[in-house]
């Protein structure tokens, strides 16, 4: 069955950096696109990037643009977040999905900046 | 950005009955329109896809229509299960943008 597992959310200070992963397993992640989507406490989706099935394409929302990177390592079926410059209104749950359709969802990692 | 307008923002049901959630976007997406589900401290799941195409698993009680900017999700027979808040998206371009959420609470 299809699973997608995030890590490397925590606390980090404002102006800091996070990476963040999702594990995919039980279909061919080199056949699909991939977003993160991240969900501040109480409020709505947002989505935040997504990157091609071959990594040819990646696009972001405007509110990272510059400050997140999207990448994959299709040997490993892994999807990645760096996070950079991350501001207190980056608070939020972050999850990975699959496809255009976000068809499976991981269970989300929680980022926390503050100081 | 296209802009996803849902209503209405919140809404009472019983068990056993019939809603309807309109999702209006900005400019025309086509059939690009997607509805998930939420559940509190869970992730979201896809319920249909491509406006009215249902995700395998997915009863039958839910149903999408639409195309072009207005959208609708019914639920024929409202479940124990389904409340939860309902978010729309259009996939049609970038940046991918959702709908605010609609919390379908119990009466």
């Amino acid at each position: 069955q299809v699973q997608l597992v995030e890590s490397g959310g925590g606390l980090v200070k404002p102006g800091g950096s996070l990476r963040l992963s999702c594990a995919a397993s039980g279909f061919t992640f080199s056949d699909h696109y991939m977003s993160w989507i991240r969900q501040a406490p109480g409020k709505g989706l947002e989505w935040v990037a997504y990157i091609s099935s071959s990594s040819s394409f990646t696009n972001y929302a405007e509110s990272v643009k510059g400050r997140f990177t999207i990448s994959r390592d299709s040997a490993k079926n892994s999807l990645f977040l760096q996070m950079n410059s991350l501001r207190v209104e980056d608070t939020a749950v972050y999850y990975c999905a699959r496809a255009r359709s976000l068809d499976y969802w991981g269970q989300g990692t929680l980022v926390t900046v503050s100081s | 950005d296209i802009q996803m307008t849902q209503s209405p923002s919140s809404l009472s049901a019983s068990v056993g009955d019939r809603i309807t959630i309109t999702c209006r976007a900005s400019q025309v997406i086509a059939n690009s329109l997607a509805w998930y589900q939420q559940k509190p401290g869970k992730a979201p799941e896809l319920l249909l896809y491509g406006a009215s195409t249902l995700k395998s698993g997915v009863p039958s009680r839910f149903t999408g229509g639409g195309s072009g900017t207005e959208f609708t999700l019914t639920i024929s027979s409202l479940q124990p299960e389904d409340f939860a808040t309902y978010y729309c998206q259009q996939y049609y371009t970038t940046p991918r943008t959702f709908g605010q959420g609609t919390k379908l609470e119990i009466k």
